[in-house]
């Protein structure tokens, strides 16, 4: 699992509340990224970091944002969560050429 | 802009069958390509990875994949299926920006496998 952390592991949370997952790597990896993973939509990527305070945008990066203030420790808040973000999101780091996965977050927004 | 498609959102197989999975993939020059599966409540796990080089890749579980240009595939084979390869596969296109590898997935395959 390349060392990564996914927390929580399980969230329900109410519309319109602030909500921050985290993703924890032990390995000094420097590329980090947040996917979301939807029925019939693979995993889509939302941002991603290439350096501490270095991040950019995915694809659906809109209502998100991210943090990373050391190198180990990559945020992503929802701001104000939506119902349309429940969603399975999944933490990776890169090596080379090679993507790692955490074991994903499942949050539930009612 | 990179895209792929899975055409099959499901498929079903007798153990001990072969097994073909169809992955197409839209980007103007010749993407990394990978395959990785998904076992219920787990992570994606890599099971090959295209870059260049020999079109015929061999992976991990006696996986593997064939990159045709022409035709813009890049699916997966195994020739006999066992029970423990019932997962959700998934191909993706990488493109390295500033040195960060991002991953465009497609949608997805589930595998069942029959008795």
């Amino acid at each position: 699992d390349a060392g990564i952390t996914q927390s929580p592991r399980h969230k329900v949370t109410e519309t319109g509340t602030p909500v921050t997952l985290r993703c924890h790597q032990t390995e000094n990896h420097r590329y980090m990224y947040w996917y979301r993973q939807d029925p019939g939509h693979g995993l889509r990527l939302i941002h991603y970091s290439y350096g501490v305070k270095d991040t950019d945008k995915g694809e659906v990066s809109d209502g998100y944002s991210v943090s990373r203030s050391k190198t180990e420790d990559f945020l992503l808040t929802l701001e104000s969560a939506t119902s349309s973000q429940t969603s399975v999101y999944f933490c990776a780091i890169s090596v080379d050429t090679e993507a790692f996965f955490g074991q994903g977050t499942r949050l539930t927004v009612v | 802009a990179q895209s792929v498609t899975q055409p099959d959102i499901h498929i079903t197989v007798s153990e001990g069958a072969s097994l073909e999975l169809r992955c197409n993939y839209s980007y103007g020059a010749t993407p990394y390509l990978f395959w990785y599966v998904q076992s219920p409540g787990q992570g994606l796990q890599l099971l090959l990875k295209y870059f260049s080089g020999d079109t015929l890749v061999q992976g991990i579980k006696g996986f593997e994949a064939e990159f045709k240009r022409s035709q813009s595939s890049f699916n997966l084979r195994k020739p006999s299926v066992h029970w423990s390869d019932a997962a959700e596969y998934f191909c993706a296109s990488g493109i390295i920006i500033q040195g960060a590898q991002k991953l465009v997935f497609g949608q997805g395959t589930r595998l069942t496998i029959n008795p």
